[in-house]
């Protein structure tokens, strides 16, 4: 079946660092694939994503390339701040879309000053 | 436009009891998902609805779990006879009918925080 395999966390980072969180995955056919931040306490908010092979999503400074060869969606930041701490969750759904996501463990970010 | 609204947000039974979960779509979006995020892990797929209609529960629990959508009103999940290990947050997701912009992204609502003693 379908999965998203992610580094364990908690990574700590001082402020400005540069940040990668990688992310692979196993699924049949073309999945669109999901970066997802979860902040305290709260839900789920879509950070980025990307529908198909080679295409890069974007979002506050965030992105991730679609890497069919190397099953791939690795989320980067070049400059992280305080407010970036949170978890972050590599999801995938199955080809065609509008279905059930896969998530990754998650990934705990902390950026301290 | 309001977002996925989930009620309650903290929700706190006894062994045995009834827990009761509600969740009201985005405006427009005919699709509904729950996930299930125990202490520690990620989220996992229990149910996909539309309305009226289950279309995947391959992630549910066979027994004491049930999804349901109606045409009117919130989609509710129900869980019988409620045990220490349902203790989680359990995170509703809406989206818009397949094939409309946008139809492979699912909108989070903030969760409802199960705790069984």
């Amino acid at each position: 079946g379908d999965s998203v395999t992610q580094m364990e966390g908690p990574v700590t980072l001082s402020e400005e660092a540069f940040l990668t969180i990688n992310c692979t995955y196993t699924a049949t056919g073309y999945p669109s694939l999901f970066w997802y931040v979860q902040y305290p306490g709260e839900g789920l908010q879509l950070l980025l994503k990307a529908t198909k092979a080679d295409d890069k999503g974007s979002n506050k400074g965030f992105e991730a390339t679609y890497r069919k060869e190397t099953t791939s969606f690795h989320l980067e930041k070049g400059s992280v701040q305080v407010s970036d701490s949170a978890v972050y969750f590599c999801a995938l759904s199955a080809t065609g879309g509008g279905n059930k996501l896969t998530f990754g463990t998650g990934t705990q970010l902390k950026v301290e000053l | 436009n309001a977002g996925v609204m989930q009620n309650p947000r903290h929700l706190v039974r006894r062994r045995g009891q009834e827990a009761r979960l509600r969740c009201s779509p985005m405006k427009g979006h005919s699709h509904v998902y729950w996930y299930r995020q125990l202490p520690e892990e990620g989220l996992k797929f229990m149910v996909y609805l539309q309305k009226e209609n289950i279309i995947d529960e391959s992630g549910m629990p066979k027994e004491r779990f049930s999804a349901e959508f109606p045409k009117e009103g919130p989609s509710i999940l129900r869980i019988q006879q409620v045990v220490r290990g349902d203790s989680a947050a359990y995170f509703c997701a809406s989206s818009p009918m397949l094939g409309e912009t946008g139809g492979d992204e699912q909108f989070f609502g903030p969760g409802t925080r199960l705790t069984v003693l």
